[in-house]
C-alpha cells in the first residue's frame, strides 16, 4: 500500500493520559499536513511540515500539542493531559508542494477521550 | 477557522438525478478543490479548479468557479448509491494550507 498510512485508526485514553499519533506519507510527497475534525464539521487545519521543518502552527494548537517530523519522512503528533474536548478524527495529508496540487489523505485516527 | 461554506448543508435524491452542491469562500484564492468522505474515512481528492478556470470536467462530476462572487459549485450527474458521502470544497490561496468548507452530507436513495 503506497497511500498515506496513519496509526492507530482508534485510541480510547482516559482524560489527562498522553497520546500519540503517527503518520506514514507518501514516501516521495515533502509536504505533511494535520487536521482535526469533529463530527458534521469539515477537516480543521492544525499544522505542517515542508520537509523536516515545521512551518505553520494553527491557533488551535495549544501548548498540549506538538508534532514532529524528524527526518521529513513520519510524523508524529502528540496530545499532553488530553481532555474530552480533544475527542475528534485526526487526519494526516501529504503532498509534493507545487500550486495546484491535490492532497492525498490517511484514513485517520479517531481519538476519544473518557 | 472554516473558510467557507457549503450549501446545502444535506441532500437527499434518487439515484439517476443529478446532485449540486455549492460553496462560497471568503477570501482569494490560487485554486479550489472538491473532496469526498465516507463515514468515518478520509478525504479522497475529486478535481481542482484554479482560479483562472471557470469551469472543469471529471467523469461525472463538473465543477464551477466563479472567482467574482467567491463560489463554487459541483455537479454530479446520474447519481449512484455509491455517492453517498460528505462533499467538501478546500480552498489554497497565500496560505499554504488546504482550508476546507464544513461539508454537504449527500444521500443517494437506491
Amino acid at each position: 500500500d503506497t497511500g498515506v498510512s496513519q496509526d492507530p485508526r482508534h485510541k480510547i485514553t482516559k482524560r489527562g493520559q498522553n497520546v500519540t499519533f503517527r503518520c506514514d506519507p507518501i514516501s516521495e510527497h515533502n509536504r505533511l499536513y494535520w487536521y482535526r475534525q469533529t463530527l458534521g464539521q469539515g477537516p480543521e487545519f492544525l499544522t505542517y511540515f515542508q520537509n523536516e521543518a515545521q512551518l505553520e502552527k494553527s491557533r488551535l494548537l495549544s501548548d498540549r500539542f506538538s508534532a514532529e517530523r524528524p527526518k521529513g519522512s513520519f510524523s508524529t503528533l502528540e496530545i499532553q493531559r488530553t481532555e474530552q474536548g480533544d475527542s475528534a478524527m485526526y487526519l494526516c495529508a501529504s503532498t509534493i508542494w507545487t500550486e495546484g496540487t491535490e492532497a492525498f489523505f490517511g484514513q485517520g485516527t479517531r481519538l476519544t477521550v473518557v | 477557522s472554516q473558510q467557507g461554506e457549503e450549501d446545502p448543508q444535506a441532500l437527499s435524491i434518487q439515484e439517476g438525478e443529478n446532485a449540486t452542491m455549492n460553496c462560497s469562500y471568503k477570501t482569494s484564492i490560487n485554486n479550489l478543490q472538491w473532496y469526498r468522505q465516507n463515514s468515518g474515512r478520509g478525504l479522497v481528492h475529486l478535481i481542482l479548479i484554479r482560479s483562472n478556470e471557470r469551469e472543469k470536467h471529471s467523469g461525472r462530476l463538473r465543477v464551477t468557479l466563479d472567482t467574482s462572487k467567491k463560489s463554487s459549485s459541483l455537479l454530479i450527474t446520474a447519481s449512484r448509491a455509491a455517492d453517498t458521502a460528505s462533499y467538501f470544497c478546500a480552498t489554497s490561496g497565500s496560505a499554504r494550507q488546504l482550508t476546507f468548507g464544513s461539508g454537504t452530507q449527500l444521500t443517494v436513495l437506491p
